[in-house]
């Protein structure tokens, strides 16, 4: 089955620093990607995604890239504020058939915004 | 709009003792997955449902049923709760290709 690895598992910035976290997956069929960011003692929040058809995307200071032939896909932070301290969680997934959506999550990474 | 409500939100067992996760979500999804988040291993796929009666295996289904008799329901149960099924555990669904919607966890602890 599919195997995400996510790196660094924590990461400390300055404000207005940019933070950048990546995840590589194993399975070549994996063709959707979400980002999740999970605040202290509440639940996973998708921030943003991108599609294996998208090789960028862009939404205010969050952007994600995707490199198909190198099977990694990155998370970029850009002008971080402390609000962005939380842990977060890269996936992958592969189009139905049997995989059935299933999203297979990384190990997280713990953003420590510093003021 | 509630999306996906799980309960109860926390709960403390004794070994050997019995219990079940409810989650509902009302968003008309075909997809459920249940998963626990332990500290360093992210969110492991516990059993998920691709639709009302049918339920499938994931990464750590071991101690754990569940069931799908209704479209907006997945239960999760253990039948017999051991110490490392302490956890968190969140129930997820989807409308097949696309994100996942979680709800807001249940936090187990097993004495």
């Amino acid at each position: 089955g599919e195997n995400v690895e996510q790196h660094p598992s924590t990461l400390s910035v300055q404000e207005g620093d940019s933070a950048v976290i990546k995840c590589t997956y194993s399975d070549s069929a994996s063709n959707y990607f979400p980002w999740y960011k999970q605040e202290l003692g509440k639940r996973p929040q998708l921030i943003i995604d991108i599609r294996s058809n998208v090789g960028e995307k862009k939404d205010q200071r969050i952007a994600v890239t995707l490199n198909k032939t190198a099977k990694h896909f990155s998370l970029h932070i850009t002008e971080t504020q402390p609000e962005d301290s939380a842990v977060y969680f890269c996936a992958a997934s592969r189009p139905g058939g049997t995989s059935y959506g299933k999203l297979t999550f990384g190990q997280g990474t713990i953003l420590t915004v510093h003021p | 709009n509630a999306g996906v409500t799980q309960t109860p939100k926390f709960r403390v067992l004794k070994t050997g003792q019995s219990m079940t996760l409810l989650c509902a979500q009302d968003m008309n999804h075909e997809y459920m997955y249940w998963y626990r988040q332990d500290p360093g291993m992210g969110l492991r796929l516990i059993h998920y449902s691709v639709g009302e009666g049918t339920t499938a295996k994931g990464e750590v289904p071991d101690g754990y049923n569940v069931s799908r008799l209704k479209k907006q329901n997945f239960l999760l149960g253990l039948e017999s709760a051991a110490p490392s099924q302490t956890s968190v555990y969140f129930c997820a669904s989807k409308a097949g290709f696309g994100p996942g919607y979680f709800g807001e966890g249940s936090w187990l602890t097993v004495v």
